[in-house]
C-alpha cells in the first residue's frame, strides 16, 4: 500500500535522449511536485500541480514538462538530456487546501546521464 | 519570491549531546514551517512542523520553535542517537489562500557520533 511510488528506480542513459519518469499517489491528494536533487542534497522544486493550475519553477528548462493524465498521476518528460540532468528527482504530493502542507515524497528516481 | 536560509550545513555531536538546527525565511506571508529528515539514500520524511499561531512544538526528542518577528525558526534534538544521523531539511510555504510552493533550506547534516 505504498502512498507515492515512482518508476523507474534507476534510469541510465545517454546525452541527447528522451525520457519519461512515472509518479502514481493512492492519498487521495489534490497537489503533485516533482523536485530535483543534486549530489549537494539539495532540493529544488521544479512543478507544483493540482486540476487546476501548473505552477513552475521559472528556472527549469523547457526541457522538461510535467504530464498528469488524471488526478493520481504526474508524470515527468525529460527531453535531449543533459549531463547536468544527472540527480535523483523525487515525486512528491500533498493535502492542499486541507490542514497542513506535510509533503509525501516517493522513494526517489536516480538519473545518470552519460 | 521565498528564500530560507539554513545553518549549520554541517553538524557533528556526539552521542546523547543536544542539536540545534537554525533556519530563516524572508517571506512575511509564510505560515507553515515543516522539518524533514532525510536518511541516505531515502525519500525525506516529515518529523515535526509548525504553523504560525504556534511558538513552540515537542514531540518526543525533537523540538521546534518560532519567531515570526525575526522570522526565523529552530529544530532542536536532545539526546541525540546515531540513528539521528540523516540530513534534515527546513523548509516555509503558505497554507491554503496563498499561491503555494514551498521553499526549502538547503539542509544539514547531522553526524552523531556512538
Amino acid at each position: 500500500d505504498t502512498a507515492v511510488s515512482q518508476t523507474p528506480k534507476y534510469l541510465v542513459t545517454q546525452m541527447g535522449n528522451d525520457k519519461s519518469i512515472k509518479c502514481e499517489q493512492n492519498l487521495g491528494h489534490d497537489t503533485m511536485y516533482w523536485y530535483k536533487q543534486d549530489s549537494k542534497k539539495f532540493l529544488k522544486i521544479m512543478f507544483s500541480y493540482n486540476n487546476k493550475e501548473l505552477i513552475i519553477n521559472e528556472t527549469v528548462p523547457n526541457r522538461f514538462s510535467p504530464k498528469s493524465p488524471d488526478k493520481a498521476h504526474l508524470n515527468l518528460h525529460i527531453n535531449s538530456l543533459e549531463l547536468g540532468d544527472s540527480a535523483v528527482y523525487f515525486c512528491a504530493s500533498s493535502p492542499r487546501g486541507q490542514g497542513g502542507h506535510e509533503q509525501y515524497f516517493g522513494p526517489g528516481t536516480r538519473l545518470t546521464v552519460t | 519570491g521565498e528564500n530560507v536560509e539554513q545553518h549549520p550545513s554541517t553538524l557533528s555531536v556526539q552521542e546523547g549531546d543536544s542539536a540545534v538546527i537554525k533556519c530563516t525565511y524572508s517571506d512575511s506571508a509564510s505560515n507553515y514551517f515543516p522539518w524533514y529528515k532525510q536518511e541516505l539514500g531515502k525519500r525525506p520524511q516529515l518529523i515535526i512542523d509548525i504553523r504560525s499561531n504556534v511558538g513552540e512544538k515537542k514531540d518526543q526528542r525533537i523540538a521546534v520553535t518560532l519567531n515570526k518577528t525575526a522570522k526565523h525558526f529552530s529544530l532542536h534534538i536532545t539526546e541525540t542517537q546515531p540513528e539521528d544521523s540523516a540530513v534534515y531539511f527546513c523548509a516555509a510555504s503558505m497554507l491554503p489562500g496563498g499561491s503555494y510552493i514551498p521553499t526549502f533550506g538547503r539542509g544539514t547534516s547531522l553526524i552523531v557520533h556512538p
